[in-house]
């Protein structure tokens, strides 16, 4: 069974550029998670959905990020315009209600020059 | 906000020696779990613990989730070099409101053993 799925694996763009983080959850899964991973910060998370329905943001830095779950099996993560400080690994992970445990995905590395 | 502890920040052992590190919060969490990131990879869970005082055991390693619901420690028995990485615990808030779902991270313990 194939298990949280990101894409890219890797981004490096320039500042002011829009960049587009992509997840796709295990099946049946109902929760989606996204976090942000520095050396300084740690794992940080930024927003998390449940049945694609947003609960919980405040981890969101600023306006430049949104995120959007337009159906169970996807999920972007959207950084506009980017800046050099958003660079660091973003996570994708999801999880079953009940079941407490958050599977990963690999992370896309973004580096903004 | 919620936060975790999580101590030491770093260990360089040799192998085949023992490792412990811990958890301590300032919040009551139903579960605690316990996750491994190896370098360019996402964390992988280890070990998920959900009741207070309990011992769980997978191969080498033990965690046990205090029984104050406020900490939980980890230990790795007989270490071999792949046991390098990252070990992050995580805790997850009593059920019920918006934080349900929503796990909080300690630092993570950086292991390196060396052969």
């Amino acid at each position: 069974d194939a298990g949280v799925i990101q894409s890219p694996r890797h981004e490096v763009t320039e500042m002011g550029q829009e960049v587009t983080l992509r997840c796709k959850p295990i099946s049946g899964h109902d929760y989606l998670f996204w976090y942000r991973q520095t050396m300084m910060r740690g794992l940080e998370l930024l927003i998390y959905f449940n049945n694609n329905v947003p609960i919980d943001d405040s981890g969101m830095p600023e306006d430049r990020f949104s995120a959007k779950m337009p159906n169970a099996s996807f999920s972007t993560l959207k950084i506009q315009p980017s800046e050099p400080r958003d660079s660091a690994v973003y996570f994708c992970a999801s999880s079953l209600m009940g079941t407490d445990t958050q599977y990963f995905g690999p992370g896309t590395r973004l580096t903004v020059l | 906000g919620q936060q975790l502890n999580q101590s030491p920040q770093s260990m360089f052992i040799q192998e085949g020696e023992d490792v412990s590190m811990n958890c301590t919060s300032s919040s009551i969490f139903n579960t605690w779990l316990w996750y491994k990131q190896d370098p360019g990879e996402g964390p992988v869970l280890l070990i998920a613990l959900y009741k207070a005082g309990e011992l769980t055991s997978n191969g080498r390693l033990t965690a046990q989730f205090g029984i104050t619901r406020k900490d939980s420690f980890l230990n790795i028995s007989a270490s071999i070099p792949s046991d390098v990485g990252i070990y992050f615990c995580a805790g997850q808030l009593i059920p019920g409101g918006t934080s349900y779902g929503k796990l909080t991270f300690g630092q993570g313990t950086i292991l390196t053993v060396h052969p």
